[in-house]
């Protein structure tokens, strides 16, 4: 059973280009991450979102947590080709710090 | 942010051997720190969680006995691949926990090629 479904899970789009990355759950989670990850790296933390409703910007990255923090989305705007890596979200339930992923999205930006 | 290192970064092995792969927190004392398996194009799957001077917690369908786990110290945590197959070969990345908001910090995971 997956608890948080990450869609889409594969993404090609030219430079320029917006995008939104969806994570939803029938669970409510204590808080809600996002990480992006490049090819033969660990995943990066670029945000964490924790109360219901939250937005926070990172320069063109836009997250959002749902009012019942049960959903996340990101938004970039004018995609670059160095945005391109897989991105993760990630929820907490308070079950000693462990994190329930999300499938991931191998997003591919083209110049 | 916290600082998690790995080693080695990649290993190739023969069939049967067993790997130790280390993960070490750099700039803080993890009391917590997780082990994840990661194929080709995929999302992160958590093998255990690893905390200071107890026994490891093995997620559901992953063998204690092949993926031995250590935590001797606060700021290393240990994974042993024993009798390694072609099979086990994979990504496998390390994570320590940190703050009340459960985020982790990663590993630049290590690269396990049974031959």
């Amino acid at each position: 059973t997956q608890l948080l479904e990450q869609s889409p899970q594969f993404l090609s789009i030219q430079e320029g280009e917006n995008l939104t990355v969806y994570c939803n759950s029938s669970s409510v989670f204590s808080s809600l991450q996002w990480y992006r990850q490049e090819p033969g790296e660990g995943p990066v933390l670029l945000v964490t979102v924790v109360t219901g409703g939250e937005v926070k910007k990172l320069k063109r990255l836009t997250f959002q947590f749902g009012d019942a923090r049960k959903d996340s989305s990101l938004h970039i705007t004018a995609a670059q080709p160095g945005d391109t890596g897989l991105y993760l979200c990630a929820g907490a339930r308070n079950q000693g710090g462990k994190l329930i992923f999300g499938q991931g999205t191998e997003l591919s930006v083209k110049p | 942010g916290a600082v998690v290192s790995q080693h080695p970064s990649w290993v190739i092995c023969k069939s049967g051997t067993s790997v130790k792969i280390e993960c070490r927190s750099l700039d803080f004392q993890a009391t917590t720190m997780f082990w994840y398996r990661q194929f080709p194009k995929k999302s992160l799957m958590l093998m255990a969680t690893s905390n200071e001077g107890s026994k490891a917690t093995y997620e559901q369908g992953v063998e204690k006995d092949k993926f031995l786990i250590n935590h001797a110290s606060l700021t290393l945590s240990t994974l042993t691949v024993t009798s390694a197959h072609p099979e086990d070969s994979s990504f496998y990345i390390c994570s320590e926990g940190k703050g009340a908001s459960y985020e982790q910090y990663f590993g630049p995971g290590t690269r396990l090629t049974v031959t």
